[in-house]
């Protein structure tokens, strides 16, 4: 399973664009590149899912350059709801295959 | 996407007794369950897989004589943590997969406070 490698955490304001990359030198041939949202004792939500180029979605855009060894997780105009933990996970697409979390990204949008 | 309950929301037990988790996948068939822990502050820690009508495969550090898990139906895994302590105080979170979905469903969490 690929290692991935994010930014601890992150700070932004009200109406901004957040970017959180995320590193993934090792990604296989056949793995995909899924980021989960997380709020305080809750669950991981699904936000987005992409093999190669971009991906775009109502919540949020994915970023895959050509060589697939990292991508961007782009929220457009974040707020204070988008407070939470962001997480980039590495696989084969669903399945029956078990998902490894990293440390996540802490995202903190202020006033 | 998938619906997924789990059961209690929050527990608190007494230290020695045993804590029973339910996961249910309300609307699709799973064939694969996971557990997770999440310690404050920290990510999720994968413990356990479960295949409906088999034996749980464990990750390496985690007791499978301590977190029970059994996957009798396609709808319904269920974690019991046995002799609880102190120290298995935590946040557990079942997700649900299928082989023909692209994402895995999480569940609420549990809460659980061993006293």
């Amino acid at each position: 399973l690929a290692k991935t490698t994010q930014p601890i955490s992150m700070d932004s304001y009200e109406g901004q664009e957040v970017n959180i990359t995320c590193s993934h030198n090792n990604i296989a041939t056949n793995d995909y590149i899924t980021w989960y949202q997380q709020f305080p004792s809750q669950g991981p939500r699904f936000i987005i899912q992409g093999y190669k180029t971009k991906v775009t979605n109502e919540v949020a855009s994915l970023f895959i350059p050509a060589d697939r060894k990292s991508s961007t997780l782009s929220l457009p105009r974040v707020s204070l709801s988008d407070t939470a933990v962001y997480y980039c996970l590495v696989g084969l697409a669903g399945g029956y295959n078990k998902l490894i979390f990293g440390a996540g990204t802490r995202l903190a949008v202020h006033p | 996407g998938a619906v997924v309950s789990q059961h209690p929301s929050r527990v608190i037990c007494k230290s020695g007794t045993s804590v029973k988790i339910e996961c249910r996948s309300l609307d699709f068939q799973a064939t694969t369950m996971f557990w997770y822990r999440q310690f404050p502050k920290k990510s999720l820690m994968l413990m356990a897989t479960s295949n409906e009508g088999s034996k749980a495969t464990y990750e390496q550090g985690v007791e499978k004589d301590k977190f029970l898990i059994n996957h009798a139906s396609l709808t319904l895994s269920t974690l019991t943590v046995t002799s609880a302590h102190p120290e298995d105080s935590s946040f557990y979170i079942c997700s649900v997969a299928s082989g023909m979905n692209t994402e895995a469903f999480f569940g609420q969490g549990t809460r659980l406070t061993v006293v």
